[in-house]
Order: structure tokens, then sequence, then C-alpha cells
């Protein structure tokens, strides 16, 4: 069974604070993405790579970096952590070739910051 | 810049029924694909289905199935037979032909099936 796997279902964390947020999927995808979702927004794309070390910016990337050291790992870093950024972060992959493909999805990280 | 639209941000269905989902979509390319992905409370979002644009005929997966329109930038999705396991958020994306696989959502339609 495919899987892509978020590190925490649920997250609290402090203002200021540096935050990890860690996507592993199983299906040597080379695509793979981290999307926010909030109420009446739908999926807004922060940060997406297509390859190891190759990293491209989303919709929203400020107050957020990546890391993609290896194939499967792909990384979401809350450099200080505001309020503003407490929201449902969802990790996905999808394979490089042929734009149809189906994306895969994590179960979803819900980091709330106080 | 491609958008997509969903207008519905809420809708409900009597269990076994029928309902319809609007999305509509702006862009400029020929080349592209249209999904609607579904999220159940607290599970994994899930492809439900997917639709060439360079395909005329309307793309179908058992109780669901989709009214492509591309002149009107439409992409509907009718779920026949509503069960209550259908109750969900529905988003619609785009992506365009040949790009690294980088998804556009529209803001959802929460669907209720009703028993």
């Amino acid at each position: 069974d495919v899987k892509v796997t978020q590190s925490s279902r649920y997250l609290v964390k402090r203002t200021g604070e540096k935050v990890f947020l860690e996507c592993v999927q199983d299906m040597d995808h080379e695509n793979m993405f981290w999307y926010r979702q909030d109420p009446g927004l739908g999926l807004r794309l922060i940060y997406f790579s297509y390859d190891v070390k190759m990293k491209e910016k989303g919709d929203i990337p400020e107050g957020y970096s990546v890391s993609r050291e290896k194939k499967e790992r792909f990384s979401l870093i809350l450099e200080s952590a505001s309020t503003n950024q407490t929201s449902m972060y969802l990790c996905a992959s999808s394979r490089r070739r042929g734009a149809n493909t189906e994306a895969f999805f994590g179960q979803g990280t819900r980091l709330t910051v106080v | 810049a491609q958008t997509v639209t969903q207008s519905q941000p809420e809708m409900s269905v009597q269990e076994a029924e029928t309902v319809t989902l609007s999305c509509t979509y702006d862009t400029s390319e020929s080349n592209y694909y249209l999904f609607w992905y579904k999220q159940p409370p607290s599970r994994q979002m899930i492809l439900v289905i997917r639709q060439e644009a360079y395909k005329q005929q309307n793309a179908t997966e058992n109780r669901f199935s989709v009214n492509f329109q591309k002149a009107a930038k439409s992409f509907s999705l009718k779920i026949s037979d509503s069960q209550l396991g259908d109750t969900a958020m529905y988003f619609c994306a785009f992506i365009r032909g040949g790009s690294q696989g980088n998804l556009i959502f529209g803001k959802g339609t929460k669907l209720s099936v009703k028993p």
C-alpha cells in the first residue's frame, strides 16, 4: 500500500520556536509538495521539490523553508513560528513524468502556535 | 495565472440521491488535466476522478462521473446513489500539461450526506 507519512498528527508550539514538519514517502516519487489548508481558502502551495536538493517556491513561501536531502523525505521548516501559521499542513508526492499522475497525500499535521 | 473556483462552500444530499458539485477554472492553456479529490473527516485526501482536457469523453468511476465542458471551462462532479461514506470535503484541481506536477486547488465544497 502506497504511503505518505507525516511525522506528527497534532503539534503545539510556542511563538518564536523553530518548527520542523517531516514527510516521508515510500513510492520513489520525484515530486514532493507542502500545502497549507485553511477553512475557506482551500489548499495553498508553500514549496515543492522535483528532485533531491531542488526546491521551488509556491504561492505562500514567506516564513517557511524546506529541505530535501533524500528522495523520500521532504521537510518543512518554520524558522520562527507565529500565530498566523496555525493551520493544517499537508504533504503530497507524485511521479515527475506525466502531469496527469495522481498525487498522494499524507494524513496532515494540525499545527497550533500559541 | 490559472485559477479554480468552487462556488458552493457547502452542500447536502439525502442518502441514495444524486448531487452535483460545480467547478470552473480559468486558463489559457490547451493542454491540461483536471481532478476531483475527496478529503473525508480526519482522513487523508484521495483522488476521486481525473479528466484529460484533450479527451471529449467524460470520465466515469463507478458512482462518480464528471461533466467536462471545455469551452465553458466547467468541470462538475456528479455523485449518484450517494452514500454516508461520501461525506467529505471535495476539491477540484487543475494542472498544466507538461508541468512538474503542481496542482492548483479550488477552495473546496463540504458535502454532507444525510440518512
